[in-house]
């Protein structure tokens, strides 16, 4: 059984669009994270929620809009889309020892 | 979160032992070293952690000098699956903190 699952694994898109992108764990974490990682392979955490609050935001613009409907899930909304959000999105699980297992990405491109 | 130095990238020959160094000199007394690292196109995946003692598990041996301001990841016998960029990664061991990568260490596994 897969731990972290991201859908989808790909998506290319128009600017101006909005998407989701979605995220399970399976790990009966608490607390899960959003990085992004850019063409040049930065790895940066956007968002935490812990218990389906927020606790960490990176200074995200306003777009990025995270959701988490229940401690097992943290969607991801972004509205009108621009060409620098194209990267690739990783959804996080933390586990209470500190590790955090990653999901599989989901790498959205927008034209 | 103290930062870490790493070399940009390291070769090593298959079934050799690979080293890998990182450089964390303004390391706090609460702050761990981790080690994830990156295969192409996967999410990071968690390898080993270590706080001032040496660790070893299944994947990996971590060395933490005395002073704790540098450390080594060492793969005993490297094998192709091994090529990826491995990030050295210090955080306060606490449920929700995040992690906060660096650029890595291309490792490339020679055949």
């Amino acid at each position: 059984d897969t731990a972290v699952s991201q859908t989808p694994k790909y998506l290319v898109t128009q600017m101006g669009n909005d998407k989701s992108i979605k995220c399970e764990q399976n790990l009966g974490h608490d607390t899960m994270y959003w990085y992004k990682q850019d063409s040049k392979k930065f790895l940066k955490i956007m968002f935490s929620y812990n218990n389906k609050e927020l606790i960490i935001n990176e200074t995200v613009p306003n777009r990025f809009s995270p959701k988490s409907p229940d401690k097992a899930h943290l969607n991801l909304h972004i509205n009108s889309l621009e060409l620098g959000d194209s990267a690739v999105y990783f959804c996080a699980s933390n586990h209470a020892s500190g590790l955090q297992y990653f999901g599989p990405g989901t790498r959205l491109l927008v034209l | 979160d103290a930062k870490t130095t790493q070399p940009t990238s390291m070769d090593c020959a298959e079934g050799r032992a690979a080293n890998l160094p990182c450089n964390h000199s303004t390391i706090s007394g609460n702050e761990y070293v981790y080690w994830y690292r990156q295969i192409h196109s996967q999410g990071p995946q968690y390898i080993i952690h270590g706080l001032k003692n040496n660790e070893t598990n299944e994947m990996a041996s971590l060395i933490i000098t005395e002073d704790r301001k540098s450390s080594t990841l060492i793969l005993p016998h490297a094998t192709l699956r091994d090529t990826a960029v491995y990030y050295c990664i210090v955080r306060v061991d606490f449920g929700n903190e995040k992690l906060t990568f660096g650029t890595g260490t291309r490792l490339t596994i020679i055949p």
